[in-house]
């Protein structure tokens, strides 16, 4: 049973255009959300996070998008760079008031392409 | 100067063996992870240990099982190894009250034969 669902295997998006990474969750109990960014042979690395109280959070190139009615969030990379070449986890927990130590649900990752 | 080191990154193994996978991490935090991603690509959480002791064991096998030495480290041991074990192990530590921020190793490739 598939928690957090990320129904796209694979994104191709040319450079300087926009990215835009979905990510659907079941869990209403869900209330923080974060991207990871994973290159091959390398462990995820953090993104961007969003906080259930907000709905929206921006870093830089990324922005993170959370509809909580609809039970998904989007995380948009404006411009696109090769370097953004890289399979993007989304992930979500729990009842993080207490701390992190519940660990994350993962999405399967989106494979994003960028063509230059 | 890595922050979270896993050894061994590869590891070919027969069924049946015993192995063990090390984790280091020097952040100073208090809460450290393995997770595994299968070949579907999930990755899914296996244990934490949060100040040398186990928050969450999810349904795994107890053939596996986590040992903390200290905060620094959370090794995992497989016994009795199974050709479904095959899969990448990634150790992974946080601070409490960090919101799920998760520091990972680059992940031990297991395949049993």
């Amino acid at each position: 049973d598939q928690q957090v669902k990320q129904n796209s295997p694979s994104l191709s998006v040319q450079e300087g255009r926009i990215s835009i990474l979905n990510c659907d969750y079941t869990n209403s109990m869900f209330d923080y959300f974060l991207w990871y960014k994973k290159y091959p042979a390398e462990g995820p690395t953090f993104l961007i996070s969003i906080s259930s109280i907000k709905d929206k959070n921006e870093d830089g190139r990324f922005t993170v998008f959370l509809n909580k009615s609809a039970k998904h969030l989007s995380l948009h990379i404006v411009p696109s760079q090769p370097g953004d070449s890289a399979v993007y986890f989304c992930a979500a927990s729990a009842g993080l008031a207490g701390g992190g130590a519940d660990g994350l649900t993962f999405g399967k990752g989106t494979h994003l392409i960028i063509q230059p | 100067d890595t922050a979270v080191s896993q050894t061994p990154k590869y590891l070919v193994t027969q069924m049946g063996n015993d192995k063990s996978i090390k984790c280091e991490q020097n952040l100073g935090h208090d809460t450290m992870y393995w997770y595994k991603q299968d070949s579907k690509k999930f990755l899914k959480i296996m244990f934490s240990y949060n100040n040398k002791e186990l928050i969450i064991n999810e349904t795994v096998p107890n053939r596996f099982s986590p040992k903390s030495p200290d905060k620094a480290h959370l090794n995992l041991h497989i016994n009795s190894l199974e050709l479904g074990d095959s899969a990448v192990y990634f150790c992974a530590s946080s601070q409490m009250g960090r919101s799920g921020e998760l520091f990972f190793g680059e992940g031990s490739r297991l395949t049993v034969l």
